[in-house]
């Protein structure tokens, strides 16, 4: 079964860096690219980006380019989002989704919650 | 940037009826064009991939059409499982960006 199994909930202060990851199964790694999503609760998905994890190639949606870094580990199969300094505006749901060749992306990953909060 | 559009925002319907989504792009996007359910404290579920064919193990219910700017998503007779919120989203080639709408939610009337 292909699944996307995603790290537990974070809580951290401002300023503080965190990586949450995306562990991959079920499927070939490489052939596919992951991508990432916020949706703060209550509210609508917003796509952040997506990376190869075939060489690593990454692709930013100009409202989070600079803000988020995207990596992966093939050898553990996992993909990760990473913040060097949190804001508070970054509380959110992460999701992780597999992109297939056709538009359209599953399986999505059970979602990170990320709390930003002095 | 590609932004799209659903409309309506909410849809108040009973079980047995027939629901039928609107999601407009601000320019062509071919078929590149999914459509997801969300339901409270899940992720979300893909439905339909490539602008019309369903996803593995989504019921005949749902079909969906559409290409270029204008699609639709139809749900032929409501289940109670199926109240729930619905986003389309569109993939470009290049830039490889990607968007969602802003979801359109199916409630029980």
């Amino acid at each position: 079964e292909e699944q996307l199994v995603q790290s537990g909930a974070e809580v951290k202060k401002p300023g503080e860096s965190l990586r949450i990851s995306c562990q991959a199964s079920g499927y070939g790694f490489t052939d596919y690219w992951i991508s990432w999503a916020r949706q703060v609760p209550g509210k609508g998905l917003e796509w952040m980006g997506r990376i190869d994890p075939s060489d690593s190639h990454t692709y930013y949606s100009p409202s989070f380019q600079g803000h988020v870094t995207m990596s992966v580990d093939t050898s553990v199969r996992t993909a990760y989002l990473q913040w060097n300094s949190l804001k508070s505006s970054d509380t959110a749901i992460y999701y992780c989704a597999r992109q297939l060749i056709v538009a359209g992306e599953k399986p999505w990953g059970q979602g990170t919650l990320v709390t930003v909060s002095s | 940037e590609i932004v799209l559009t659903q409309s309506p925002v909410t849809l108040s319907l009973s079980p047995g009826e027939r629901a039928t989504l609107s999601c407009r792009a601000s320019q062509s996007v071919g078929s590149s064009l999914a459509w997801y359910q969300q339901k409270p404290g899940q992720a979300p579920k893909l439905l339909i991939y490539g602008a019309s064919y369903r996803a593995a193990g989504i019921p005949a219910r749902f079909s969906a059409s559409g290409s270029g700017a204008d699609f639709t998503l139809t749900i032929s007779s409501l289940e109670s499982e199926d109240f729930a919120v619905y986003y389309c989203q569109q993939r470009s080639d290049w830039p490889p960006h990607s968007s969602f709408g802003p979801g359109t939610t199916v409630n029980i009337k």
